[in-house]
């Protein structure tokens, strides 16, 4: 079934240290996105991407960083410079062009102890 | 700026009908959609909307009015699997998604 998978489901992280959520989609869908979701809030785009090798900031880029090596993954990372990333974080894909359906992975949980 | 205003919670009981409203300002408009999340898990697609009118799909139904800047889903027959928050986003004319922060919908027996 084709679909998306978010890795880790649940990650617990210390102050400092990096981490990296992978998201992987066999829709062949062109564009990805990375939102973070925390409560009382609407979705924040952090990274989108349209094409391979190539991706845009979104609204909360800052402390963040994602590649696109491969049109079917699009791994996010979490920095250091990130002041507060304890939060729920959702990988989406759709095709392009006008207004496209997003397919959202399970997400993935960050805890910062 | 650009504002999404949905009811934060409301309560319905088991075979009933409700309605979560969802009223917008945009920069631009290019459709508006309904999405619904279960607890930790992913939203998942119910409806698309860019002209007026009102769109039926079984047991759940969306209006839109562009001149009022307003949407509803409407579920009817509820069931306790609909225990859910719904997600109303707006489609900007960058086609950028602007999210709303959701409605926490409680089903009770």
């Amino acid at each position: 079934d084709g679909g998306i998978t978010q890795s880790p489901k649940y990650l617990f992280r210390k102050e400092g240290q990096n981490v990296t959520l992978s998201c992987e989609q066999n829709l062949n869908h062109d564009a990805m996105y990375w939102y973070r979701q925390d409560p009382g809030q609407g979705l924040r785009l952090i990274y989108y991407s349209q094409i391979v090798n190539d991706f845009q900031k979104g609204d909360i880029a800052e402390g963040y960083s994602v590649s696109r090596e491969k049109k079917e993954s699009f791994p996010l990372t979490v920095t250091s410079a990130q002041k507060n990333p304890t939060a729920f974080y959702l990988c989406a894909s759709s095709t392009l062009g006008g207004a496209n359906v997003l397919t959202f992975g399970a997400g993935s949980r960050l805890t910062v102890l | 700026g650009q504002n999404i205003d949905q009811p934060t919670e409301m309560t319905a009981t088991e075979g009933a009908i409700v309605q979560i409203n969802c009223t917008y300002q945009t920069s631009g408009f290019n459709g508006l959609f309904w999405y619904q999340q279960h607890a930790g898990e992913a939203p998942t697609f119910l409806s698309y909307n860019v002209l007026d009118g009102l769109e039926e799909k079984g047991r759940f139904s969306s209006f839109l009015s562009r001149s009022k800047g307003y949407s509803y889903l409407l579920l009817k027959e509820l069931q306790m699997k609909d225990s859910a928050s719904y997600l109303c986003a707006v489609l900007d004319s960058n086609y950028q998604l602007i999210w709303g922060a959701g409605t926490k919908l409680i089903i009770k027996p």
